[in-house]
């Protein structure tokens, strides 16, 4: 099945710190979406990505389409302890795949 | 606040039991999906329906039946449970195929 490549698989980091997470994939996709996932929850939408190229941003988080329409990064400023949590992306070409996640613990 | 809802919350099964999972939403979306989640494994695609009155595989279907009650519904069977259908199970709605989707709670789904 199609590959999507998340780095890193794991972060720590001090509160206050940014923080940068990128998605690739071997195929070109149409859309790319940035989700989060709260233990014992399910995925919430973060981000929405429709065009190449496209620089879209949500409080503290900015997530960018790739020119390439291959790959895309999620950035988030100024961590604080509720940004703990499991980041997916996930993108769509003639299907929805889902990246295998990068989890982000934040040190207060 | 409901969004996607999904039923039951938790559930164990004996091999070759069977059992259905219920997921609803209230957005009015066209589109609905079920998802397993593994661990280290992201989601995977089980089922779909693009519309009411259709259904097809998705990238994990073996083991597994669908029904697309109605807009609003869709629910995924197990007809003889094994213990490599234990998971995390999302179902998940979207107004266009292939657009961005809104997740239910997840169903945790235990097989001895």
């Amino acid at each position: 099945g199609q590959q999507l490549n998340q780095s890193p698989q794991s972060m720590f980091i001090q509160e206050g710190e940014d923080v940068s997470m990128n998605c690739t994939s071997s195929s070109i996709f149409n859309t790319w979406l940035w989700y989060k996932q709260d233990p014992g929850e399910g995925p919430v939408l973060l981000i929405a990505l429709y065009k190449a190229g496209e620089l879209t941003s949500n409080g503290r988080l900015t997530a960018q389409f790739g020119i390439t329409r291959k790959d895309s990064f999620l950035n988030i400023s100024a961590s604080i302890p509720s940004d703990v949590g499991i980041y997916f992306c996930a993108g769509t070409g003639n299907q929805f795949y889902f990246g295998t996640g990068t989890s982000l613990t934040v040190i207060p | 606040n409901a969004g996607v809802t999904q039923t039951p919350k938790f559930q164990v099964l004996k091999t070759g039991q069977s059992m259905t999972l219920q997921c609803a939403q209230d957005m009015n979306h066209n589109s609905m999906y079920w998802y397993r989640q593994d661990p280290g494994m992201g989601l995977r695609l089980i089922y779909y329906s693009a519309s009411e009155g259709t259904t097809d595989k998705g990238e994990v279907p073996n083991g597994y039946n669908v029904s697309r009650l109605n807009k609003r519904e869709f629910s995924l069977r197990l007809e003889s449970a094994a213990p490599s259908q234990t998971s995390v199970y999302f179902c998940a709605s979207g107004s266009d195929s292939w657009g961005a989707q809104h997740f239910g709670d997840g169903t945790r789904l235990s097989i001895l």
